[in-house]
C-alpha cells in the first residue's frame, strides 16, 4: 500500500513550456486534491475532485488544468508556465465523509 | 528538501521537554480541526484531530486543546523527542463547506527545533 504517490520530485521548466504533474493513490478514495505550498503560506487548492470524470475550481485555479480519468488517478497540468508558479506542489486524497486528507511527496517546480 | 516556509515562527524546546504550539483559526462557523506534521522534503501527515463539539483529545504523546470562545487551538507534545522537529500547521473545515468535498483551510505553520 503505497498511499498517494507524485511523479515527478523535481522539475526545472523555463516560461511558456507546459508539463503534466500525476498523481495516484490506492486507496480508492473518491476525493482528490491538488495543492501549492508558497513559503510563509498555507496550502492553497489549486483544483479538486470528488470522483472520476468530475474536477472542481479551488482558491487558485488560474494558469492549470485537471483531469481525473481514472479513480485513482488526479492530473495537474500547466498549459504555459509562469515565474509565478514556482512552488512545491502536494496531491492529498480522502474517502467520502472523512475530513482528514492524506497527502503524498510533494513535487518541487521552478519555472525560469 | 523543499522550502516549507522561510518566515515561519518557531519554537525552539530542549529534548525531554513539553512542545505547545499555538494556532488561531479564523472561521468561528469551522466544526472540525486538523494538526499535520511536515518535516523537511516530505507531505503532511496527519498527527491528531479534534471536532468543535470537543475541547480536548488525546493521542499518543500529544493533545490538542480547543478553544472556540477565542478561536484557538494548540497542540501539546509530551517529552519532545529529536524526531518531533517539523513544521506543524493546523486546518480547519468551515461548515458552510459541509457536503462539498471535505476541504480544507490550512494555517501557515510554525517550525518545532528540538535541541539536545
Amino acid at each position: 500500500n503505497a498511499g498517494v504517490t507524485q511523479t515527478p520530485k523535481f522539475r526545472v521548466l523555463k516560461t511558456g513550456q507546459s508539463m503534466t504533474l500525476l498523481c495516484a493513490q490506492d486507496m480508492n478514495h473518491e476525493y482528490m486534491y491538488w495543492y501549492r505550498q508558497d513559503p510563509g503560506m498555507g496550502l492553497r487548492l489549486i483544483h479538486y475532485s470528488v470522483g472520476e470524470g468530475t474536477t472542481a475550481k479551488g482558491e487558485v485555479p488560474d494558469g492549470y488544468n485537471v483531469s481525473r480519468l481514472k479513480k485513482q488517478n488526479f492530473l495537474l497540468g500547466l498549459e504555459s508556465a509562469a515565474p509565478s508558479q514556482t512552488s512545491v506542489y502536494f496531491c492529498a486524497s480522502t474517502t467520502s465523509g472523512a475530513y482528514e486528507q492524506y497527502f503524498g511527496p510533494g513535487t518541487r517546480l521552478t519555472v525560469t | 528538501g523543499e522550502s516549507v516556509g522561510l518566515h515561519l515562527p518557531t519554537l525552539s524546546v530542549q529534548e525531554g521537554d513539553n512542545s505547545i504550539i499555538n494556532c488561531a483559526y479564523s472561521n468561528s462557523a469551522s466544526d472540525y480541526f486538523i494538526w499535520y506534521k511536515q518535516e523537511s522534503g516530505k507531505g503532511p501527515q496527519f498527527i491528531i484531530d479534534i471536532r468543535s463539539n470537543m475541547d480536548k483529545r488525546q493521542g499518543q504523546r500529544v493533545t490538542v486543546l480547543l478553544n472556540k470562545t477565542v478561536k484557538h487551538l494548540s497542540l501539546q507534545i509530551a517529552a519532545t523527542q529529536p524526531g518531533d522537529s517539523a513544521v506543524y500547521f493546523c486546518a480547519e473545515r468551515p461548515t458552510s463547506w459541509a457536503g462539498t468535498a471535505s476541504k480544507l483551510t490550512f494555517g501557515t505553520g510554525t517550525r518545532l527545533q528540538v535541541t539536545l
